[in-house]
């Protein structure tokens, strides 16, 4: 595809259930980033992976998360025992280097609401 | 953490008119970025400015960057309907990656 695809586009789970997110980047792009945004702020980092490895996952909350990247292109973002406090909007970017020095080609993102 | 802070946080004018809006950061950078993003869902890029330049241009978009100020601003000249977004500063972008103001919402009223 042409752009970073993001799915499911919208995801609506219960309290306690455990969720997958995917990103499929651009071909070719082996820096790939997991953002999340709450209404009315910016994005923020979660997790950073540079080919198959997270080269920094400090951005994550606690260790109800996880992303894997295992082929170097798609990943995915794992919520265990999803909270309230989850809902947001999960954004994937990818770029040819790190987002310092290049542009960051973002997903639509996924909305999670946990009910 | 958020770095960048966005000023105004809701800016509306009559199309035709210019946009700007500031952003001031904390930390020294090596570049800034601006991101424009429509009905909260996927960030476009619009420019980077590196921290050894001062203005840079973009069609209709202009930046300017004061490092000694920690401020950076962005002006749409002409504004269309289609400019009402959210626009967002950043800084950094290495391992950690990029580190987003709260933007600034923007409204061009027809």
């Amino acid at each position: 595809g042409a752009g970073v695809s993001q799915t499911p586009s919208n995801k609506v789970t219960e309290k306690g259930k455990y969720v997958e997110l995917r990103c499929d980047p651009i071909s070719g792009h082996t820096a790939l980033y997991w953002y999340r945004q709450s209404l009315g702020q910016g994005p923020e980092f979660l997790i950073y992976f540079q080919g198959t490895g997270a080269a920094d996952d400090s951005g994550l909350p606690n260790d109800r998360f996880f992303a894997v990247r295992p082929e170097g292109s798609v990943s995915t973002l794992k919520i265990q025992r999803t909270e309230r406090g989850d809902s947001a909007v999960y954004l994937c970017a990818s770029s040819q280097a790190g987002h310092g020095n290049t542009e960051a080609f973002f997903g639509q993102g996924t909305r999670l609401t946990v009910v | 953490s958020q770095q960048g802070e966005e000023d105004p946080q809701a800016l509306s004018i009559q199309e035709g008119e210019n946009a700007t809006m500031n952003c001031s950061y904390k930390t020294s950078i090596n570049n800034l970025q601006w991101y424009r993003q429509n009905s909260g869902r996927g960030l476009v890029h619009l420019i980077l400015i590196r921290s050894n330049e001062r203005e840079k241009h973009s069609g209709r978009l202009r930046v300017t960057l004061d490092t000694s100020k920690k401020s950076s601003s962005l002006l749409i000249t002409a504004s269309r309907a289609a400019d009402t977004a959210s626009y967002f500063c950043a800084t950094g972008g290495g391992a950690d990656g990029l580190t987003f103001g709260k933007g600034t919402h923007l409204i061009i009223q027809p």
